[in-house]
């Protein structure tokens, strides 16, 4: 199986910081990853698709990047409504696979 | 517009089978490429891939359950089924259903989650 192993596991930030989560996959997927928010007592909400495509309605601020095993998500002005939890997932084969999810809340 | 949504009890007892349903709008499973996924994710835990079924009836299953779990498909309901056998506590969790378009395997929209919590 692949591991997906994310960083940091929490981080607090500010309205208006960069942010950026990164993703090791335990080996090489391509550019087979999905990044997705959730809050809390909701279901998760698709991002990015293949490593850097945002997904249809989702703010530019966000942005995907990286291939074979690093991956990372950037968020590159954080706003009020960004401050959840953020996965990623690899597709690249069978069994489908998560991070353990890096968590952004209020300094 | 694709909507999902899942539906089953909310407490099961040890041993029991845990049966769910997604019941789905906005496509069709009989569209080729298509799929829907189950995700799980324990309280405060990260989320787990259970299963998927697409369109052509091919069906994949997680390791950890896949001796428990089955997945099946009504394309005429638009309903896909989650059975999960010998429910034991650790698998109090949320339950999730999503869609999968065609040509990709990652989950574009889900469902809005059911909460199962196992105890006797």
């Amino acid at each position: 199986d692949i591991q997906m192993t994310q960083s940091p596991s929490s981080l607090s930030a500010s309205v208006g910081d960069r942010v950026t989560i990164t993703c090791r996959a335990s080996q090489d997927i391509s550019n087979w990853v999905a990044w997705y928010q959730q809050k809390p007592e909701k279901a998760p909400k698709s991002l990015i698709y293949a490593a850097s495509s945002l997904q249809s309605g989702v703010p530019s601020r966000f942005s995907g990047s990286g291939s074979g095993t690093e991956f990372a998500l950037t968020i590159s002005s954080l706003q009020p409504e960004d401050f959840a939890t953020y996965y990623c997932q690899q597709y690249n084969s069978y069994p489908l696979t998560f991070g353990g999810g890096t968590t952004v809340d209020i300094k | 517009q694709i909507t999902l949504k899942e539906s089953g009890p909310t407490l099961v007892k040890p041993t029991q089978t845990l049966t769910l349903t997604c019941t789905f709008s906005g496509f069709s499973l009989s569209t080729r490429g298509v799929g829907v996924g189950w995700i799980r994710q324990p309280p405060g835990k990260a989320l787990e891939w259970l299963a998927l079924i697409y369109w052509n009836d091919d069906k994949r299953y997680g390791p950890s359950l896949k001796s428990r779990v089955t997945v099946t498909k009504d394309t005429s309901r638009n309903r896909v089924v989650l059975a999960l056998t010998n429910m034991g506590p650790l698998d109090t969790a949320t339950y999730y259903c999503a869609h999968i378009p065609t040509g990709d395997i990652a989950f574009d929209l889900w469902g809005q989650g059911t909460k199962v919590t196992v105890s006797s």
